[in-house]
Order: structure tokens, then C-alpha cells, then sequence
């Protein structure tokens, strides 16, 4: 058990909604890291945050937000959601932004959009 | 920019053999590069990594990784393969920006054949 939790495990809705993943770091971590997992497109990074502030960007689609919060909680915020978006959603957190560190996932969050 | 790239999508070893998994790299500047597991349903463990010093790291259950900086490789390698190490591997190098992100390789499934 790597200390991260991801909720939901699974997620199952339609085009055009909207949802929100969760993701609890490991106790006293500081950065949380958004990566969506693909077939066609592996792993991909989406966003990270360190201590309440953004601070680092890939390839986050417009349609999808981030943020986290003073309990270090982080939620991913998808819209409008499209078939393309069907993939595993993995949090990862490490203790700091230091170069380096290791980070720990959790199991992450399987969406499928129909 | 700064990418790495497995050649190998497949590895097939018997068990007691050693293992290769290749990566490469191309980074400006000096390369932190990483290696993590996913084992089926699981989120991606933290194997090993190389920031600096020794070429060769050692790491958990048993791997290592050879840095090559004239061949730009960093493959990972173990002597004898287990039935249990058969999982997906994936290479990763550290963003040049500075922050701890990391952009993953397209990983390489690995079997260990009884």
C-alpha cells in the first residue's frame, strides 16, 4: 500500500457530463501529481501541485481543471466529458518538490465515458 | 525537451534467466532518470533511480540499472528473473523545469515464463 487514495475506483458516465476524482497524498506529503494512463497514449501528465499551488503543467486538456486544497487533497475536475477521455486517472504524491524524489501512486481511478 | 523511449512494447525470459529492459534517453543536461513497476491493478512503484556518481544503481527486489551517458541508455537489468517480476515497466526522466514531474516512457511488458 503505497499511502495515496484515489476514490473513486471506478466511474462509469456518459459524453458531456462532468466529474470530479479524488486524491488523498500519503500523510505529511506536499505535491500531488495528475498522470492519465491510456492505450493509445501511455502515461501522460497532466498536472502537478505543491502546498496548495500549481506548479507544474502538461498536457491537461481546457476541459480539465485541478486544484488542491489547505488538507492537501487534490480533485481533478473533468467537463464535457468525451469518449477519448476513457482512461485510468493515477494521483501520485512525494513529500516535497525536490528533484528526484520518488514519487508514490495510488491505484488510480478508472473512467469510462459511454 | 526531454523524452525517453523503450524499443521493446514485449520481453519474454525464462525463469533463473537474466533480464534486459531497455530505455534511452534525450536530455539537455544531465538526466535524472527512474524506473517503476505496475503490476496488474496496481498503481506504479518507485524501483530505482540515477541523479548522479556510480553508473550502476542498485534498486528493490533485486534490480539494477546500468546509466550509459555516451549510449544514452539507462536499461534496467536482473540477474535472475522470477515468475513475480513479470509485470510493465516504465522509464522516466525528471522535467528540465525544474520540478519533480516526470515523463514516462511507453513501458515494456515484461513475462517471466516458468
Amino acid at each position: 500500500d503505497s499511502g495515496v487514495t484515489q476514490t473513486p475506483k471506478h466511474l462509469i458516465t456518459a459524453t458531456g457530463q462532468r466529474v470530479t476524482l479524488r486524491c488523498s497524498p500519503r500523510s505529511g506529503d506536499l505535491s500531488v501529481y495528475w498522470y492519465q494512463q491510456s492505450l493509445d497514449q501511455g502515461l501522460q501528465f497532466l498536472i502537478q501541485y505543491y502546498n496548495g499551488e500549481e506548479r507544474a503543467k502538461g498536457n491537461i486538456l481546457e476541459r480539465f481543471s485541478a486544484q488542491q486544497f489547505p488538507d492537501l487533497h487534490s480533485e481533478l475536475n473533468l467537463s464535457s466529458l468525451e469518449l477519448g477521455d476513457s482512461a485510468l486517472y493515477f494521483c501520485a504524491s512525494s513529500g516535497t518538490d525536490r528533484a528526484g524524489e520518488k514519487l508514490f501512486f495510488g491505484s488510480g481511478t478508472q473512467l469510462s465515458v459511454l | 525537451a526531454q523524452s525517453v523511449a523503450q524499443p521493446e512494447d514485449q520481453v519474454n525470459v525464462a525463469e533463473g534467466n537474466p533480464l534486459t529492459v531497455k530505455c534511452t534517453y534525450s536530455v539537455s543536461g544531465n538526466p535524472y532518470l527512474f524506473w517503476y513497476v505496475q503490476y496488474p491493478n496496481r498503481g506504479l512503484q518507485f524501483l530505482l533511480k540515477y541523479i548522479t556518481g556510480d553508473n550502476l544503481v542498485k534498486g528493490s527486489y533485486g534490480f539494477e540499472a546500468e546509466f550509459n551517458k555516451s549510449q544514452t541508455s539507462f536499461h534496467l537489468k536482473k540477474p535472475s528473473a522470477l515468475v513475480s517480476d513479470s509485470a510493465l515497466y516504465f522509464c522516466a526522466v525528471r522535467a528540465l523545469s525544474g520540478a519533480n514531474n516526470l515523463f514516462f516512457g511507453t513501458g515494456t511488458r515484461l513475462t517471466v515464463i516458468p
